[in-house]
């Protein structure tokens, strides 16, 4: 099983700053195996990134995924209001896990 | 637009087996090559995936999980229902259904207790 580990686990940042989130998979992961997702309280996982890079329909493009082998990165430019949440990175692959969050809260 | 809601009991006892059904509308659950899946999260903690079924029939478990799970696909009722034996508290979950982790359902709360 490949684990995703997240860092940090918790980001406090204010509206209009940069948020770096990280992932590390215990192996080599496809890039084209590689999501981010956002969740609210009470709210279903919503896919944010697919392909480790690509924006899933509707998502704003202050939202930016990169990364390829162990090593992921999720950017939010500019933190919105609406941005602080928990986020997830998965991959994909033959058996799918997921990191364990990192939540972006207000500073 | 695609729609997926989960349906089932909220309350199962301890050894018994949790059946879930995912009802999906505004598409066919036939329609293109997609796989359909459930992913579960205790409160309080992160996501699990528990296994996906295709549009062939092929299913894919957890290892964690795969002798205790069952998915299977009803394309005459564009349903796909999940299966889980012997449940323990640790069982104890939201239970979201998704397609192919792209667009999921609401999720359903499903408490093991007696």
């Amino acid at each position: 099983e490949i684990v995703l580990t997240q860092s940090p686990g918790t980001l406090s940042l204010s509206p209009g700053e940069r948020a770096t989130l990280s992932c590390r998979a215990s192996q080599s992961v496809s890039g084209t195996s590689f999501a981010w997702y956002q969740q609210k309280p009470g709210q279903a996982p919503r896919l944010l990134i697919y392909g480790a890079s690509n924006r899933a329909t509707g998502i704003p493009d202050r939202f930016s995924g990169s990364g390829s082998g162990t090593d992921f990165t999720l950017t939010i430019f500019r933190l919105e209001p609406e941005d602080f949440a928990v986020y997830y990175c998965q991959q994909y692959g033959n058996s799918p896990t997921f990191g364990g969050g990192t939540k972006v809260e207000i500073k | 637009q695609l729609q997926l809601q989960e349906s089932g009991p909220g309350l199962v006892k301890p050894s018994e087996t949790l059946s879930l059904t995912c009802t999906v509308s505004g598409g066919s659950i036939s329609s293109g090559t997609y796989y359909w899946g459930w992913i579960r999260q205790p409160p309080g903690k992160g996501l699990e995936w528990i296994g996906s079924i295709y549009f062939t029939g092929s299913t894919y478990y957890s290892p964690s999980l795969k002798s205790r799970v069952t998915i299977s696909l009803d394309t005459s009722k564009n349903q796909f229902s999940l299966r889980l034996s012997s449940v323990t508290a640790a069982d104890t979950a939201v239970y979201y259904c998704a397609r192919a982790f792209d667009i999921w359902g609401q999720g359903t709360m499903v408490t093991v207790s007696s």
